[in-house]
């Protein structure tokens, strides 16, 4: 099983700066690799897919790259409505992937 | 819009059974694969069962192979997910997803599932 590591467990950042959270794939999972934002007491949404394309009506200021084993999602110009747990998911191998333990993202 | 609404969620004692339903709309609900996602308190995202569109194959997470059996209505536009022996570890939020492409498109709000004596 591919086992998927995100760090760090937390990010604190101030207002408008940028947040550049990391995801690790034990093995390469090509840019077979979505991200999720789960804001708190709500389901999971599709922020980005295949490693680096936004879902329909995510801002520009949420960008994602990496392929292979090594990915990053960076939010710039955080806002605290980007308050939310992030999770990456891998869908190289299906079913059904696997999914980081994810990242909380914190305003400073 | 896209929408789903879970329920069936309650308190059950351990060994117990239950079912799950997901009702969707604003979709062409038979041309996608559907999943159930699970999540424990404070935890973070755990796959459980897909469906293929027509209900011809189905897959299932270890933790819950042999006790879960997932279903669909296409004429009702309904996910199902029996749920028998149930452990203390099956307590957890349930979600279902809509999925293409190996991607989750659509989550629904979940329903919650407390297995407690």
């Amino acid at each position: 099983e591919i086992v998927m590591t995100q760090s760090p467990a937390t990010l604190t950042v101030s207002p408008g700066e940028r947040a550049t959270l990391s995801c690790r794939a034990s093995q390469s999972v090509s840019n077979n690799l979505a991200w999720y934002q789960q804001k708190l007491g709500q389901a999971p949404r599709l922020l980005m897919y295949g490693a680096s394309t936004r879902a329909t009506g995510i801002p520009a200021r949420f960008s994602g790259r990496g392929s292979g084993t090594e990915f990053t999602l960076t939010i710039n110009s955080l806002q605290s409505e980007d308050i939310a747990v992030y999770y990456c998911h891998q869908y190289n191998t299906w079913p059904p992937g696997t999914f980081g333990q994810g990242t909380k993202v914190e305003i400073k | 819009e896209v929408q789903l609404v879970e329920s069936g969620g309650v308190v059950v004692q351990p060994g117990g059974s239950l079912r799950l339903s997901c009702a969707a709309s604003g979709f062409t609900f038979h041309d996608y694969t559907m999943h159930w996602v699970r999540q424990s308190q404070g935890k973070g995202l755990e796959w459980v069962s897909l469906i293929t569109w027509n209900g011809g194959s189905a897959f299932y997470a270890d933790s819950v192979k042999g006790r879960f059996t997932i279903s669909r209505d296409n004429s009702e536009n309904s996910l199902f997910l029996q749920m028998n022996n149930l452990k203390p570890d099956d307590t957890a939020l349930y979600y279902c997803a809509r999925e293409r492409n190996c991607i989750f498109y659509s989550w629904g709000q979940g329903t919650l599932v407390t297995v407690s004596s």
